[in-house]
């Protein structure tokens, strides 16, 4: 089964503070993402990477970096934390072949105070 | 940006019964559609991933079909049971074909 981690369930931050997020994949998919959801708005896509070191950004880059070092681990920083980016994060890897669906890691919930 | 609309945005139904929920997206180049449950405190978990017009996919009680001519796709749950409760999510790839763009979600509450 393919597994996806990410570093931490809940997460508590001050606003200004550096955060990472990280996340795992087991499957050495090629393709990994970083969606954010928040209620009513869905799951919407922060960046992606379908390669090492390579990033694309998605539709709500602004506020978020990523880091792809390793083709396993896919890194969300948030260079100085906000109110608003207090949400669910979420994490996940796909295969370049076969149906194409994403496998997720079970989410980080943020609170920036 | 790629629209993929879901209805309705939650549904509450007894234990028993049947239900359906609709995914709306652009029928221009249509690649695939893809269905997701997502139960509360668990992962998103891929239920069909759909490509040919006219498809129907089944899962235990769960089914999907896909119109890409008129671009949506319907999910039936028969005899829906309290562990069905989740939110659904639908996604169709963007049009470069390098992510997923997903609806925002119809919430089953399935009560006993």
């Amino acid at each position: 089964d393919v597994k996806v981690t990410q570093s931490s369930r809940y997460l508590v931050k001050r606003t200004g503070e550096k955060v990472f997020l990280e996340c795992v994949q087991d499957m050495d998919h090629e393709n990994m993402f970083w969606y954010r959801q928040d209620p009513g708005l869905g799951l919407r896509l922060i960046y992606f990477s379908y390669d090492v070191k390579m990033k694309e950004k998605g539709d709500i880059p602004e506020g978020y970096s990523v880091s792809r070092e390793k083709k396993e681990r896919f890194s969300l920083i948030l260079e100085s934390a906000s109110t608003n980016q207090t949400s669910m994060y979420l994490c996940a890897s796909q295969g370049t072949s076969g149906s194409y669906e994403q496998y997720f890691g079970p989410g980080t919930r943020l609170t920036v105070t | 940006i790629l629209n993929v609309e879901q209805s309705p945005q939650s549904l509450h139904v007894q234990e028993g019964d049947s239900t359906n929920f609709t995914c709306s997206f652009p029928s221009s180049n249509f690649y695939a559609l893809h269905w997701y449950r997502w139960e509360t405190a668990k992962s998103p978990e891929a239920l069909f991933v759909m490509t040919l017009n006219g498809d129907e996919k089944k899962k235990g009680r769960i089914s999907a079909t896909l119109n890409t001519k008129e671009g949506y796709s319907y999910l039936y749950i028969k005899g829906s049971q309290p562990e069905d409760s989740a939110t659904y999510l639908c996604a169709s790839p963007n049009q470069a074909g390098t992510a997923l763009i997903f609806g925002k979600g119809t919430t089953l509450s399935v009560s006993s």
